[in-house]
């Protein structure tokens, strides 16, 4: 346990309405990351942060938006949400030999 | 465009048989080669690997790395139904955010 949670664990929402997932580390880990998982498509990279304030983009960023004020707090929003965001959502942090750890998940429905 | 392959996409085995998982990959630069375990939840690091030839090994798991023909394997002996999940490949580049290109995954079945 990595000591990372993700809050909401599952959403539904609507087309067009903002959506924003929160992921919490309680070990004051650098790097965070923010995957998508789909049937067929495995775990893509959304963004990820290397510090306060420090985001980049990843391979399907395109929709997303992320923020980090603090060490431990990593946001993922969906400004206008669509029914193509509909997926899984997996926080990750870095551990001390690069390999990374992951959230429990958060089930996203897009109606 | 890094990509990362696995095979098969899916197996069905008996308790007690031994399994071969194989990933593939073509990176730009590689660090290191990442396995995952999922069952119906976030997904479980396994083993992390970087040299070639040298086999990790955690109970009844074992991996090995071929860096000059790029790719791994995973293997599993005696195999029980706990280990019914999918398995997640993962390639790591050499840039400074430990970027992972994730493969599809093996979903392997053990029956009774």
């Amino acid at each position: 346990d990595a000591g990372i949670t993700q809050s909401p664990r599952h959403k539904v929402t609507e087309t067009g309405t903002p959506v924003t997932l929160r992921c919490h580390q309680t070990e004051n880990h650098r790097y965070m990351y923010w995957y998508r998982q789909d049937p067929g498509h495995g775990l893509r990279l959304i963004h990820y942060s290397y510090g306060v304030k420090d985001t980049d983009k990843g391979e399907v960023s395109d929709g997303y938006s992320v923020s980090r004020s603090k060490t431990e707090d990593f946001l993922l929003t969906l400004e206008s949400a669509t029914s193509s965001q509909t997926s899984v959502y997996f926080c990750a942090i870095r551990g001390q030999g690069n390999e990374q750890f992951f959230g429990p998940g958060t089930r996203l429905t897009v109606l | 465009e890094d990509k990362v392959v696995q095979s098969p996409l899916s197996l069905v085995v008996h308790e007690g048989d031994t399994v071969t998982l194989n990933c593939s990959y073509e990176v730009t630069n590689f660090r290191s080669l990442l396995w995952y375990k999922q069952e119906k939840k976030a997904p479980t690091f396994l083993f992390m690997l970087t040299s070639s030839g040298i086999e990790k090994k955690s109970g009844r798991l074992s991996s090995i790395l071929d860096k000059k023909e790029l790719f791994s394997i995973l293997n599993i002996t005696a195999t029980q139904t706990g280990d019914s999940a999918v398995y997640l490949c993962a390639v790591e580049g050499t840039g400074t955010a430990s970027k992972l290109t994730f493969g599809t995954g093996t979903r392997l079945q053990v029956t009774l």
